[in-house]
């Protein structure tokens, strides 16, 4: 079965420190992979994705995230946290020609 | 990108009835999909909805519990039928983006449902 998993339920950093939030993978083929965030009554927002080539992509509000194809993995980053930041952030993967699968969900707070 | 605007944002229902939930899309788009999100948990497939032909459910969704409408290429209608507490979840409308295939999808902004 394919699945995406999110080993932490909450990830708490201090503003200004750099912030990870990770996500492993398990599904066949070479999948395209996402990440989106939740602000509180909020539909879902793209944040950025990986389909080929550099195994660095960047995002919007200065998100990150690292394709590691022999851990499967595909951790979300960001050198300086803000306040703002603070959300839920789900990871997914979309095996090609198929339907998303999506992650638990990462609570990030990040503290003034 | 695509700009989808969901209705109603959120309802409180009685148990038993039905809630029809509107999603519009500012643009054509070939397929539109439904999610939930239960409290606390992340988003499962409802089901995709094709215009011009039946919706295609997920494994453990049936039509008659939640119909889809699908009467043209930006719009499109979820139906929580004889609800329950259990129905209780965010409700999302979903696209790919226009014109693409396998890319992002762009959500609504959710429909919160408490049934009671």
């Amino acid at each position: 079965a394919q699945s995406v998993a999110q080993p932490e339920d909450q990830v708490n950093v201090a503003e200004g420190n750099p912030l990870t939030v990770k996500c492993t993978y398990s599904v066949s083929g070479n999948p395209y992979l996402f990440w989106y965030v939740q602000y509180p009554n909020r539909g879902l927002q793209f944040l950025l994705k990986y389909i080929t080539g550099d195994n660095l992509v960047k995002g919007s509000y200065g998100f990150e995230a690292e394709f590691n194809k022999s851990q499967t993995s595909f951790h979300l980053k960001k050198p300086s946290a803000l306040v703002s930041d603070s959300a839920l952030y789900f990871c997914a993967v979309r095996p090609f020609g198929q339907n998303f699968v999506f992650g638990p969900g990462t609570r990030l707070s990040v503290l003034p | 990108s695509a700009v989808i605007s969901q209705k109603p944002s959120r309802d409180i229902c009685q148990r038993g009835t039905s809630l029809t939930i509107q999603c519009q899309v500012d643009s054509q788009v070939t397929m539109m999909f439904w999610y939930r999100q239960q409290p606390g948990q992340s988003l499962t497939l409802i089901a995709t909805a094709n215009q011009g032909s039946e919706a295609t459910y997920e494994s453990g969704f049936v039509i008659d519990k939640f119909p889809i409408s699908r009467p043209n290429l930006t719009f499109s209608t979820l139906t929580v039928s004889n609800m329950s507490p259990e129905d209780s979840s965010i409700y999302l409308c979903s696209v790919e983006d226009p014109g693409r295939t396998n890319t992002e999808a762009f959500f609504g902004q959710g429909t919160r449902l408490t049934v009671v």
